[in-house]
């Protein structure tokens, strides 16, 4: 079965120090990977997406994430959180023969002062 | 363009009323999608629309949901007969038919309220 798996529900990390969101997936194509923000009432901003090509992806806001298939991982980073990052992150799989996307359930990050 | 612009963006409605949301996507994308998200949960799949053609509906779009793209642009999705059920963020998604081209831009939902 297709899925996404973010298996930290939620993450503490204080201002300025670096982050790591884990993602992993089952899918049984070459997946196309996202990772999205969301904050509290809003709708899904796109921070990057992978298709091919360079497996480390660079985003926006500082943000980037890397591709290992031979983990099924699509993890996202950032050396140095901002108070502005605290939302929460969803990743997502999908494929060109798959328009809907398989979504995970959710990173929340808080950010200690 | 401004990107995927949705309407309303509250609705409190009773339980048993019909409600009608709408998304304008970015203009050049031809194809819409619907999500709906609950609370603590990630997107699930609702339905798709290429052009105006409604290709593919998800399990959990029962009989009292509709989705319409008449002219290819705007979606409408209609709920009938709320539930308490129903009360979730509605999200609504616009792409290329290549979304390596730009990927899939979100809108900012409509949160509905069913009480």
């Amino acid at each position: 079965a297709q899925s996404v798996t973010q298996p930290d529900i939620h993450i503490t990390v204080s201002e300025g120090a670096s982050l790591e969101l884990r993602c992993n997936y089952s899918y049984g194509a070459t997946p196309y990977l996202f990772w999205y923000v969301q904050s509290p009432g809003q709708g899904l901003q796109l921070l990057l997406k992978y298709f091919s090509g360079d497996t480390l992806v660079q985003g926006i806001k500082g943000f980037e994430a890397e591709f290992k298939r031979s983990q099924s991982s699509f993890n996202l980073r950032k050396p140095s959180v901002h108070w502005s990052d605290a939302a929460e992150y969803f990743c997502a799989v999908g494929s060109d023969s798959n328009y809907q996307l398989i979504w995970g359930a959710g990173t929340k990050l808080i950010i200690k002062p | 363009d401004t990107g995927v612009s949705q309407n309303p963006r509250h609705k409190i409605t009773k339980r048993g009323q019909n409600v009608t949301f709408r998304c304008d996507p970015i203009s050049e994308h031809n194809r819409l999608y619907w999500y709906r998200q609950t609370l603590g949960q990630g997107p699930e799949f609702l339905t798709y629309f290429q052009n105006e053609a409604q290709l593919e509906k998800s399990r959990l779009l029962s009989d009292r949901f509709s989705a319409e793209r008449p002219k290819g642009s705007f979606s409408t999705l209609e709920i009938q007969r709320t539930e308490q059920g129903d009360s979730a963020m509605y999200l609504c998604a616009s792409s290329l038919t290549v979304p390596q081209d730009g990927g899939y831009t979100f809108g900012s939902g409509t949160r509905l309220t069913v009480v």
